[in-house]
Parts: C-alpha cells; structure tokens; sequence
C-alpha cells in the first residue's frame, strides 16, 4: 500500500493565487514527521516546509503553509501568492521510526505545478 | 546551494559495469542518505549512515552498496550494472541520526545513464 499520496499529477495556476497540492499518508506510528520538497526543472530537491506529528500548530514558512489533518492523515501544502518561479514538482515525504533508531523516509510521487502568467 | 556536493555530475556507462557516486555532507552533518530516482520507480529511499555506521536501509538492492569514511563523506557503489539502474541518485545529509525532525538537505544529484 503507498504510504504517501498524491492524487494530483499535474495542477495549474494563475500568477499571484493561491493553490492547494494535496497529500494523505498512511502510518501507524504516532511519531513522524511530514515534508514538502520542491524539484524544479534543473533537478535539485529543494526542502519546503516540515511538520511534527506532535505539532499543533500547521507549520508556515513564508508563502508555503502545510494544512494538517491529524485525523484524516492529510498534510496538503499551500502556496499563496503564485509567482512563475514555483513551476515545478512538488513532493510530500514521510518519515517513520525505523527498527535501527532511525527514521525511514518515504516520498509520494510528486505533484507537477505550473504557474501560468 | 545546499552545502551537499556530489560528484560526478552525470555518469555514463555500460551494463555490467561498476560504478562509484560521492558524496559531501554539509558541513557538521553526521547523517548521509541516498536515493534513487527514476521515472517509473519515483524517488527511493536506498541507504543512511550516520557517522560511519550504517542506520537505516530501505529499497537498495544486493548489487549496490555504500559506506561513509571517517572525514563523513560517503560513496555509493552500484556493480553489474543494468538498463534499469538508469537514473538520479541522490545524496541528501542532515545533522542527527534521528532523522525525525532534520531537514535533510539534497544534493544537486548525478545522473546515471547505463548504455
């Protein structure tokens, strides 16, 4: 079963407006955490936005705030303001303990965002 | 710039063959991780270290295989290689073992193309 879904392939937006890039995960541990990352088209992985399973607050990093749902397991990026600069793919990630006393990260598989003029 | 270097950038090669990917940490990270990326498998968690040791494994097969030198940097080895092994491969650090909270910060890749 995936552990983190994204059920939008592909989004579009106008300049300047808000979107939603949606991500549910799967886990029954009760400590994990949740990241967004962004992948332009020149390939690097660009950290976003993180969140605690035991956070209360919804994590915000400027433009980039993360909508969690605790209870129905969703942890949905938002970006205000579109600029053409955040045309790119979008993922949502996972991490889970491991039996080693690490963590083990797991990726959905993206989100393409385009920002149209 | 995330402060992860990898080298090389792209790599070509022939099946069969036996590859090694580098990679730098972050200065003062302790935890290396590494990934595969590809278009049908979408991006794989294969292997940490964590200061020379190895903590966590995920989906990386019995042909590839890693290790992380006292100075913290790390290597992959990919051998007998195939097609499908074709890809990006990640390198990302972070500063704990723990991982749960870090951010863990990628580096700019190397793109692995087997002939």
């Amino acid at each position: 079963a995936q552990k983190i879904t994204q059920t939008q392939p592909g989004m579009f937006v106008q300049e300047k407006e808000a979107v939603t890039l949606d991500c549910t995960y799967d886990t029954s541990d009760q400590s994990y955490g949740l990241f967004w990352y962004k992948q332009p088209s020149s390939g690097e992985m660009i950290f976003l936005i993180y969140q605690g399973s035991y956070d209360e607050q919804n994590a915000t990093e400027g433009r980039y705030s993360l909508n969690f749902q605790k209870a129905r397991k969703s942890a949905n990026l938002v970006i205000s303001a579109s600029q053409l600069g955040d045309s790119a793919m979008y993922f949502c990630a996972m991490r889970e303990p491991s039996s080693g006393g690490s963590y083990i990260p797991t990726f959905g598989r993206g989100t393409s965002l385009i920002v149209h003029p | 710039d995330s402060g992860v270097t990898q080298t090389p950038k792209h790599l070509i090669t022939a099946t069969g063959q036996r590859v090694t990917l580098r990679c730098s940490p972050r200065s003062g990270d302790l935890s290396v991780y590494w990934y595969q990326q590809s278009l049908d498998q979408g991006l794989q968690f294969l292997i940490q270290y964590y200061n020379g040791e190895e903590r966590a494994k995920g989906n990386i097969l019995e042909r590839f295989s890693a290790q992380q030198f006292p100075d913290l940097h790390s290597e992959l080895n990919l051998s007998s290689l195939e097609l499908g092994d074709s890809a990006l491969y990640f390198c990302a650090s972070s500063p704990s073992v723990a991982g749960g909270t870090d951010t863990q910060y990628f580096g700019p890749g190397t793109r692995l193309t087997v002939l």
